[in-house]
């Protein structure tokens, strides 16, 4: 599971109320990624992050900050949240793969959380 | 913008059976990825694609790429049940920072006895 931890699991929350999502990783990697998955739409990028302090914003990242205060821990926050970000959200780390003379970068994926905005 | 569609979204077919899942994508990349998703679960690496012919197998599964024509295929060999799942390909386009990866909406897998 390349030591990648998602808290809570599962949460339900009300319409306007602000909710953090954490992402914890044990393995000092530098990039990490928060996707939303939604039926018909695959997995889509909220933000990501290349560093302490270094984020950057994805596809859909309207409604959603982040920060990284440290390597290991990666923080969504939905600052009001919507009954339109009712998902799932997975955090996700970049590893470094090598093969031969190639060198590429995987993603892999924490267990995801699921989140209901009534 | 970088697009990635897969066809067919939904996949029934029966155990022994073989068939192909196709992911295009619309712009130059450097890599794509195969991923496996069963149900209520996380994500699980299953291929990675770096170059154009590139082909990788894997039990009853084969991925392979032709960059030119901006295409990935993932061939299914005599179907069990134990392949039934989602099968999500993600594309690195060339220009995109960060190891972003863009996603396909993902082939939902049913084998049937």
């Amino acid at each position: 599971d390349a030591g990648i931890t998602q808290s809570p699991r599962h949460k339900v929350t009300e319409t306007g109320t602000p909710v953090t999502l954490r992402c914890h990783q044990t393995e000092n990697h530098r990039y990490m990624y928060w996707y939303r998955q939604d039926p018909g739409h695959g997995l889509r990028l909220i933000h990501y992050s290349y560093g302490v302090k270094d984020t950057d914003k994805g596809e859909v990242s309207d409604g959603y900050s982040v920060s990284r205060s440290k390597t290991e821990d990666f923080l969504l926050t939905l600052e009001s949240a919507t009954s339109s970000q009712t998902s799932v959200y997975f955090c996700a780390i970049s590893e470094l793969w090598t093969s031969g003379d190639q060198a590429k970068n995987i993603q892999y994926f924490g267990a995801g959380t699921r989140l209901s905005v009534l | 913008e970088l697009k990635v569609e897969q066809n067919p979204l939904f996949l029934s077919m029966q155990e022994g059976k073989n068939y192909t899942i196709y992911c295009n994508y619309s712009t130059t990349s450097d890599r794509l990825y195969w991923y496996r998703q069963d149900p209520g679960k996380s994500l699980e690496s299953l291929f990675v694609l770096l170059s154009n012919g590139a082909v990788k197998q894997e039990g009853r599964l084969m991925a392979s790429l032709d960059t030119k024509a901006r295409l990935s295929t993932l061939h299914i060999t005599a179907a069990v049940h134990d392949l039934s799942a989602t099968y999500f390909c993600a594309v690195h386009g060339e220009e995109t920072s960060g190891s972003r990866l863009t996603f396909g909406e993902g082939t939902q897998l049913t084998v049937n006895p």
